[in-house]
């Protein structure tokens, strides 16, 4: 079966670079659209962005100045980016795959990690 | 950004209600809207998208309506492992934002 499973630092200093890979098994990266979301201690869901195999992009635009989101489809991952973090970036961040249909559920979702922004 | 509210933000059940959680769109979205369950400490799992669609192994218990700006996810019979908190998410506009999530515990 499809699953998605997040790796990455825990821990990533203020100012620094977040950066995490979400590592896909049972299905080929290239096909479907592959997102990013995140969830702040006990708040909701934040949408992050997408990718699609073509290697094109979506971005939240409160983040896209910060924000980026490739592929290896060699290794069968997509990772994420993000730049100059702070306190506020302290979040479990969820790796998901997603529909390329117009409704864009996303269907299956890694476990999550959590980033904490700290010095 | 489109914003997404749900309404109540909490609710408490019992075992074998009937329940229905609310979202209100603050433009259309025609249909374009998922419904999603997260238990604490676990990632959120699809149950309907494109607003009315059971995702598939999802119980027939639950069920979406809806177009435009008001959508509704309804659970016929309220069971245990249903005591959770239950986003909703459109995806018509970029950002894809989610509603604060409902609360849904234990009477």
């Amino acid at each position: 079966q499809v699953q998605l499973q997040e790796s990455g630092p825990g821990l990533v200093k203020p100012s620094e670079t977040l950066s995490l890979t979400c590592t896909v098994s049972g299905v080929s990266i290239s096909t479907y659209y592959w997102s990013w979301t995140r969830q702040p201690p006990g708040k909701g869901l934040e949408w992050i962005g997408y990718i699609f195999y073509s290697g094109s992009t979506t971005y939240n635009p409160s983040l896209k100045s910060r924000v980026t989101i490739s592929m290896d489809t060699s290794k069968n991952h997509f990772s994420l980016r993000l730049s100059s973090v702070t306190a506020a970036d302290t979040a479990v961040y969820y790796c998901a795959r997603t529909s390329s249909g117009w409704s864009g559920e996303m269907d299956v979702w890694g476990q999550g990690t959590t980033v904490t922004v700290s010095s | 950004d489109i914003q997404m509210t749900q309404s109540p933000s909490s609710l408490s059940a019992s075992v074998g209600d009937r329940l229905t959680i609310t979202c209100r769109a603050s433009q259309s979205i025609n249909t374009y809207l998922n419904w999603y369950q997260q238990k604490p400490g676990k990632a959120p799992k699809l149950l309907i998208y494109a607003a009315s669609t059971l995702q598939s192994g999802v119980p027939s218990r639950f069920s979406g309506s809806g177009s435009g700006t008001d959508f509704t996810l309804t659970i016929s019979s309220l069971q245990p492992e249903d005591f959770a908190t239950y986003y909703c998410q459109q995806t018509y506009f970029t950002p894809r934002t989610f509603g604060q999530g409902t609360k849904v515990e234990i009477k």
